[in-house]
């Protein structure tokens, strides 16, 4: 079934260290997003990709990179994490077109910085 | 660049009540309008979307209408259940820039 995943679901890391989220999708998406969102609260864009080789940075970069290698793959890394990163990290992609045009997100990583 | 905002931040409605949730958006070029429902601990997921082509859209309790002149868009949820307590999100997009989210609605619906 097409979906979207993202691994790990939960991460606590420690202050300072590297971590990378991956995202991949079934869906043969060519557009991709990156969002940071505590619970229930507003959305914020990261980073997005229209495609393979091309990554933009949202309202929100947070001191993090994204690469688009392969169409289905596209994550996200945190080269010095802080506790202000602690929150939830949400993948999603979209369709192209009129009648395929939805944006389907992913089940999120929750991310705890101690 | 757009901006979208979203009223209330939060509704508590009675179970069978109607309930109605408004946003505004800034970028007339706009034209895809789509509202999302995040369940507790859950993704948020597609409910409904509209076209800047039409100006109502109906899907059994839920409906959203369009006004372009005015550049509001709402969501309406009839004979409202429990299992409508969430957050919505409303969204506007043209062409293929990203979707620029509303800071989202806390709907509760009591039984």
């Amino acid at each position: 079934e097409a979906d979207i995943y993202q691994t790990p679901r939960y991460l606590v890391i420690g202050t300072g260290k590297k971590i990378t989220l991956e995202c991949s999708q079934t869906m043969g998406h060519d557009k991709m997003y990156w969002y940071q969102q505590d619970p229930g609260m507003e959305l914020h864009l990261i980073h997005y990709s229209y495609g393979v080789n091309s990554t933009e940075k949202g309202d929100l970069s947070s001191e993090s990179t994204v690469s688009r290698i392969r169409t289905e793959h596209f994550p996200l890394t945190l080269e010095s994490a802080r506790p202000s990163h602690t929150s939830q990290y949400l993948c999603a992609s979209r369709g192209e077109g009129q009648g395929n045009n939805e944006q389907f997100f992913g089940p999120g990583t929750r991310l705890t910085v101690l | 660049g757009e901006n979208v905002e979203q009223h209330p931040s939060t509704l508590s409605v009675q179970e069978g009540d109607s309930a109605v949730i408004k946003c505004t958006y800034s970028d007339s070029a706009s034209n895809y309008f789509p509202w999302y429902k995040q369940e507790l601990g859950k993704r948020p997921q597609l409910i409904i979307d509209i076209r800047s082509n039409v100006g109502e859209k109906k899907d059994q309790r839920i409906a959203v209408t369009l006004n372009k002149t005015a550049k509001h868009f709402s969501l309406h949820i009839t004979e409202t259940q429990p299992e409508d307590s969430a957050v919505y999100f409303c969204a506007a997009s043209k062409g293929n820039t990203p979707l620029v989210f509303g800071k989202g609605t806390r709907l509760s619906v009591i039984a």
